[in-house]
Protein backbone atom coordinates (compact mmCIF):
# COMPACT_ATOMS: atom_id res chain seq x y z
CA UNK A 1 0.00 0.00 0.00
CA UNK A 2 1.38 3.45 -1.14
CA UNK A 3 2.12 5.37 2.12
CA UNK A 4 2.20 8.76 0.42
CA UNK A 5 0.49 9.26 -2.68
CA UNK A 6 1.58 12.21 -5.23
CA UNK A 7 0.16 13.39 -8.01
CA UNK A 8 0.13 14.62 -11.25
CA UNK A 9 2.59 11.71 -12.56
CA UNK A 10 3.83 14.80 -14.91
CA UNK A 11 3.16 18.50 -15.48
CA UNK A 12 4.01 20.96 -18.29
CA UNK A 13 4.39 24.42 -17.56
CA UNK A 14 5.05 27.72 -19.11
CA UNK A 15 7.93 29.77 -18.05
CA UNK A 16 7.37 32.10 -15.28
CA UNK A 17 3.73 29.99 -14.31
CA UNK A 18 2.90 28.27 -11.14
CA UNK A 19 4.21 24.45 -10.45
CA UNK A 20 1.76 22.74 -8.03
CA UNK A 21 2.28 19.46 -6.97
CA UNK A 22 0.09 17.21 -4.37
CA UNK A 23 0.84 14.75 -1.91
CA UNK A 24 -1.65 13.10 0.64
CA UNK A 25 -0.69 10.10 3.67
CA UNK A 26 -2.01 8.31 6.03
CA UNK A 27 -0.23 7.83 8.63
CA UNK A 28 -0.62 10.35 11.26
CA UNK A 29 2.69 9.32 13.07
CA UNK A 30 4.96 11.18 10.12
CA UNK A 31 6.89 13.99 11.16
CA UNK A 32 8.55 15.40 8.57
CA UNK A 33 7.17 15.95 5.02
CA UNK A 34 10.34 16.56 2.87
CA UNK A 35 10.71 16.75 -0.96
CA UNK A 36 13.57 15.74 -2.70
CA UNK A 37 14.19 17.23 -6.60
CA UNK A 38 16.03 14.63 -8.96
CA UNK A 39 17.99 15.55 -12.27
CA UNK A 40 18.60 13.32 -14.88
CA UNK A 41 21.24 11.44 -14.09
CA UNK A 42 21.48 12.13 -10.99
CA UNK A 43 20.16 10.95 -7.56
CA UNK A 44 17.34 13.03 -5.72
CA UNK A 45 18.53 15.63 -3.59
CA UNK A 46 16.85 17.39 -1.02
CA UNK A 47 14.49 20.42 -2.01
CA UNK A 48 12.79 21.82 0.88
CA UNK A 49 10.70 20.41 4.13
CA UNK A 50 8.40 20.95 6.40
CA UNK A 51 7.37 19.50 10.02
CA UNK A 52 3.48 19.12 10.41
CA UNK A 53 2.91 22.21 12.96
CA UNK A 54 3.61 24.87 10.49
CA UNK A 55 1.37 25.34 7.64
CA UNK A 56 3.56 26.70 5.31
CA UNK A 57 7.40 26.98 4.37
CA UNK A 58 9.04 29.41 1.64
CA UNK A 59 12.33 29.35 0.41
CA UNK A 60 12.70 31.57 -2.38
CA UNK A 61 10.33 30.20 -5.29
CA UNK A 62 9.32 27.25 -3.46
CA UNK A 63 6.73 26.81 -0.72
CA UNK A 64 5.12 24.11 1.00
CA UNK A 65 1.59 24.42 1.66
CA UNK A 66 0.23 21.63 4.59
CA UNK A 67 -3.14 20.87 5.64
CA UNK A 68 -3.00 18.47 8.53
CA UNK A 69 -6.67 18.12 9.17
CA UNK A 70 -6.42 16.53 5.34
CA UNK A 71 -3.28 15.00 5.37
CA UNK A 72 -1.87 16.72 2.75
CA UNK A 73 0.20 19.07 1.57
CA UNK A 74 1.72 20.66 -1.32
CA UNK A 75 4.81 22.05 -3.47
CA UNK A 76 4.33 25.15 -5.15
CA UNK A 77 7.04 26.38 -7.81
CA UNK A 78 6.59 30.36 -8.31
CA UNK A 79 8.20 31.68 -11.94
CA UNK A 80 8.64 28.70 -12.89
CA UNK A 81 11.46 28.32 -15.35
CA UNK A 82 13.29 25.98 -17.41
CA UNK A 83 16.26 24.92 -14.93
CA UNK A 84 13.24 23.83 -12.65
CA UNK A 85 12.72 20.79 -15.15
CA UNK A 86 13.23 17.50 -13.07
CA UNK A 87 11.19 15.07 -11.10
CA UNK A 88 10.01 16.37 -7.63
CA UNK A 89 9.20 13.57 -4.84
CA UNK A 90 7.12 14.17 -1.67
CA UNK A 91 7.86 12.08 1.28
CA UNK A 92 6.91 11.50 4.82
CA UNK A 93 9.24 10.29 7.64
CA UNK A 94 8.49 8.40 10.90
CA UNK A 95 11.13 9.70 13.21
CA UNK A 96 14.00 9.98 10.89
CA UNK A 97 14.51 6.54 10.40
CA UNK A 98 11.74 5.42 7.62
CA UNK A 99 11.15 7.25 5.03
CA UNK A 100 8.29 6.55 2.48
CA UNK A 101 8.17 8.33 -0.82
CA UNK A 102 5.34 9.53 -3.26
CA UNK A 103 5.46 7.91 -7.08
CA UNK A 104 6.97 11.58 -8.25
CA UNK A 105 5.95 13.91 -10.61
CA UNK A 106 8.30 15.15 -14.14
CA UNK A 107 8.22 18.43 -14.27
CA UNK A 108 9.03 20.37 -17.80
CA UNK A 109 8.94 23.94 -18.08
CA UNK A 110 8.62 25.17 -21.45
CA UNK A 111 10.28 28.77 -22.58
CA UNK B 1 29.52 18.01 1.64
CA UNK B 2 28.43 14.48 1.93
CA UNK B 3 29.21 12.07 -0.78
CA UNK B 4 27.09 8.77 -1.44
CA UNK B 5 29.57 6.60 -3.90
CA UNK B 6 27.50 4.03 -5.80
CA UNK B 7 30.50 1.94 -7.57
CA UNK B 8 29.05 2.14 -11.11
CA UNK B 9 26.75 4.24 -12.75
CA UNK B 10 25.51 1.53 -15.74
CA UNK B 11 25.60 -2.24 -15.56
CA UNK B 12 24.76 -4.59 -17.96
CA UNK B 13 24.02 -8.72 -17.24
CA UNK B 14 22.54 -11.52 -18.33
CA UNK B 15 19.84 -13.39 -16.56
CA UNK B 16 21.04 -15.60 -13.74
CA UNK B 17 24.18 -14.20 -13.29
CA UNK B 18 25.14 -12.68 -9.51
CA UNK B 19 25.04 -9.10 -9.17
CA UNK B 20 26.79 -6.98 -6.78
CA UNK B 21 26.05 -2.99 -6.56
CA UNK B 22 28.33 -1.48 -3.97
CA UNK B 23 27.71 1.87 -2.22
CA UNK B 24 30.41 4.05 -0.08
CA UNK B 25 29.19 6.92 1.97
CA UNK B 26 32.07 9.13 3.67
CA UNK B 27 30.17 10.74 6.34
CA UNK B 28 30.03 7.82 9.43
CA UNK B 29 26.32 7.57 8.82
CA UNK B 30 24.65 4.83 10.59
CA UNK B 31 21.85 4.34 8.36
CA UNK B 32 22.30 3.26 4.53
CA UNK B 33 18.68 1.97 2.43
CA UNK B 34 18.77 0.51 -1.32
CA UNK B 35 15.68 2.23 -3.23
CA UNK B 36 14.41 0.67 -6.75
CA UNK B 37 12.91 3.81 -8.72
CA UNK B 38 10.94 2.72 -11.46
CA UNK B 39 8.60 5.04 -13.37
CA UNK B 40 5.68 5.41 -12.42
CA UNK B 41 6.09 3.81 -8.96
CA UNK B 42 8.66 5.84 -7.49
CA UNK B 43 11.14 4.81 -4.79
CA UNK B 44 10.63 1.39 -3.07
CA UNK B 45 13.04 0.86 -0.24
CA UNK B 46 14.65 -2.94 -0.68
CA UNK B 47 16.90 -2.75 2.76
CA UNK B 48 17.96 -0.61 4.70
CA UNK B 49 20.60 -1.14 7.79
CA UNK B 50 20.34 0.98 10.55
CA UNK B 51 23.85 -0.50 11.87
CA UNK B 52 27.24 -2.62 10.59
CA UNK B 53 26.01 -6.44 9.99
CA UNK B 54 22.28 -5.18 11.07
CA UNK B 55 20.31 -5.40 7.95
CA UNK B 56 16.00 -4.97 7.61
CA UNK B 57 13.70 -5.79 4.27
CA UNK B 58 12.05 -3.03 3.16
CA UNK B 59 9.23 -3.02 1.02
CA UNK B 60 10.32 -5.83 -1.80
CA UNK B 61 13.22 -7.73 -0.56
CA UNK B 62 12.52 -10.70 -2.52
CA UNK B 63 15.53 -12.07 -4.87
CA UNK B 64 17.42 -9.24 -3.23
CA UNK B 65 20.19 -9.78 -0.43
CA UNK B 66 22.49 -6.74 1.38
CA UNK B 67 25.67 -7.27 3.34
CA UNK B 68 27.29 -4.65 5.45
CA UNK B 69 30.45 -5.60 6.77
CA UNK B 70 31.88 -1.74 6.92
CA UNK B 71 30.23 1.60 8.37
CA UNK B 72 30.69 3.08 5.17
CA UNK B 73 29.90 0.19 3.20
CA UNK B 74 26.42 -1.11 2.38
CA UNK B 75 26.28 -3.66 -0.73
CA UNK B 76 22.74 -4.67 -2.77
CA UNK B 77 23.51 -8.28 -4.26
CA UNK B 78 21.43 -9.68 -6.51
CA UNK B 79 21.61 -13.79 -6.46
CA UNK B 80 19.95 -14.33 -9.03
CA UNK B 81 19.73 -11.64 -11.75
CA UNK B 82 15.79 -11.71 -13.46
CA UNK B 83 14.61 -9.42 -16.53
CA UNK B 84 12.11 -7.81 -13.90
CA UNK B 85 15.06 -7.17 -11.84
CA UNK B 86 16.03 -4.32 -14.66
CA UNK B 87 16.06 -0.59 -12.73
CA UNK B 88 17.53 1.81 -11.21
CA UNK B 89 19.00 1.38 -8.06
CA UNK B 90 19.61 3.75 -6.02
CA UNK B 91 21.86 4.16 -2.28
CA UNK B 92 20.82 6.43 0.69
CA UNK B 93 22.20 7.49 3.70
CA UNK B 94 21.35 9.47 6.81
CA UNK B 95 22.23 9.61 10.40
CA UNK B 96 20.01 8.34 13.21
CA UNK B 97 16.88 10.45 13.97
CA UNK B 98 18.19 13.11 11.51
CA UNK B 99 15.14 13.68 8.59
CA UNK B 100 16.87 13.91 5.51
CA UNK B 101 18.83 11.43 3.39
CA UNK B 102 21.58 11.28 1.18
CA UNK B 103 21.27 9.84 -2.34
CA UNK B 104 24.08 8.69 -4.76
CA UNK B 105 23.56 9.06 -8.42
CA UNK B 106 22.20 5.60 -8.97
CA UNK B 107 23.16 2.67 -10.62
CA UNK B 108 21.12 1.67 -13.94
CA UNK B 109 21.09 -1.86 -14.26
CA UNK B 110 20.13 -3.55 -17.46
CA UNK B 111 19.40 -7.50 -16.61
CA UNK B 112 19.48 -9.24 -20.52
Amino acid sequence: QQQVKQSPQSLIVQKGGISIINCAYENTAFDYFPWYQQFPGKGPALLIAIRPDVSEKKEGRFTISFNKSAKQFSLHIMDSQPGDSATYFCAASLSGNQFYFGTGTSLTVIP
Amino acid sequence: DVKVTQSSRYLVKRTGEKVFLECVQDMDHENMFWYRQDPGLGLRLIYFSYDVKMKEKGDIPEGYSVSREKKERFSLILESASTNQTSMYLCASSLPGVNIQYFGAGTRLSVL
